[in-house]
């Protein structure tokens, strides 16, 4: 099965600093997608980013960045120029490929609280 | 478009006691899934469904029941309510089918307290 980890439960960020969110994740396939979801405090759930594991180059989304490493399964969440609007929980997560049976559901992490310090 | 809708958004219930947490989708989306969300654990899928008349278990489907009568819903019941099943529940839906990604669209969530 497959398995997210955030081994981080809090990071702390200066405003307008850059902060780098961890994650590594368990798979038997060659071909996934990932994901990093914000959480505010209003509850509810965003994407900010995705990474599709057949692509070499690390998505990009404005300020949020990732650096995908697929041999070492690890799929880190860059915040640059951090703002308070950042300061929320975020969760990375797994999709399966669709030829599994299993590209209906995602896998979290147990998330990570970032605070944004002004 | 609406998107994912959930009512309610806040429920306390009486240990014992069942109810249905609605979810709804303008999308036409085929998957559907129900997610429940504690403290330090990430969020956990309860139930999902790939199509209407198609539903399966999660990682956590123990006291709750699902169906898919329609595309659009996907309720979530809970038959005897126990207070362990206090937790943030969300519902998410995407299109299906084909190698193509396709976002999860979550909706704004349920907070349920079971006294």
């Amino acid at each position: 099965a497959q398995t997210v980890t955030q081994s981080q439960p809090e990071m702390s960020v200066q405003e307008a600093e850059t902060v780098t969110l961890s994650c590594t994740y368990d798979t038997s396939e060659s071909d996934y997608y990932l994901f990093w979801y914000k959480q505010p405090p209003s509850r509810q759930m965003i994407l900010v980013i995705r990474q599709e594991a057949y692509k070499q180059q690390n998505a990009t989304e404005n300020r949020f960045s990732v650096n995908f490493q697929k041999a070492a399964k690890s799929f880190s969440l860059k915040i640059s120029d951090s703002q308070l609007g950042d300061a929320a929980m975020y969760f990375c997560a797994y999709r399966a490929p669709y030829y599994t049976g299993a590209n209906s559901k995602l896998t979290f992490g147990k998330g990570i609280t970032l605070s944004v310090r002004p | 478009n609406a998107g994912v809708t959930q009512t309610p958004k806040f429920q306390v219930l009486k240990t014992g006691q069942s109810m249905t947490l609605q979810c709804a989708q303008d999308m036409n989306h085929e998957y559907m899934s129900w997610y429940r969300q504690d403290p330090g654990m990430g969020l956990r899928l309860i139930h999902y469904s790939v199509g209407a008349g198609i539903t399966d278990q999660g990682e956590v489907p123990n006291g709750y029941n699902v169906s898919r009568s329609t595309t659009e819903d996907f309720p979530l019941r809970l038959l005897s309510a126990a207070p362990s099943q206090t937790s943030v529940y969300f519902c998410a839906s995407s299109y299906g089918s084909g190698a193509n990604y396709n976002e999860q669209f979550f909706g704004p969530g349920t907070r349920l307290t079971v006294l």
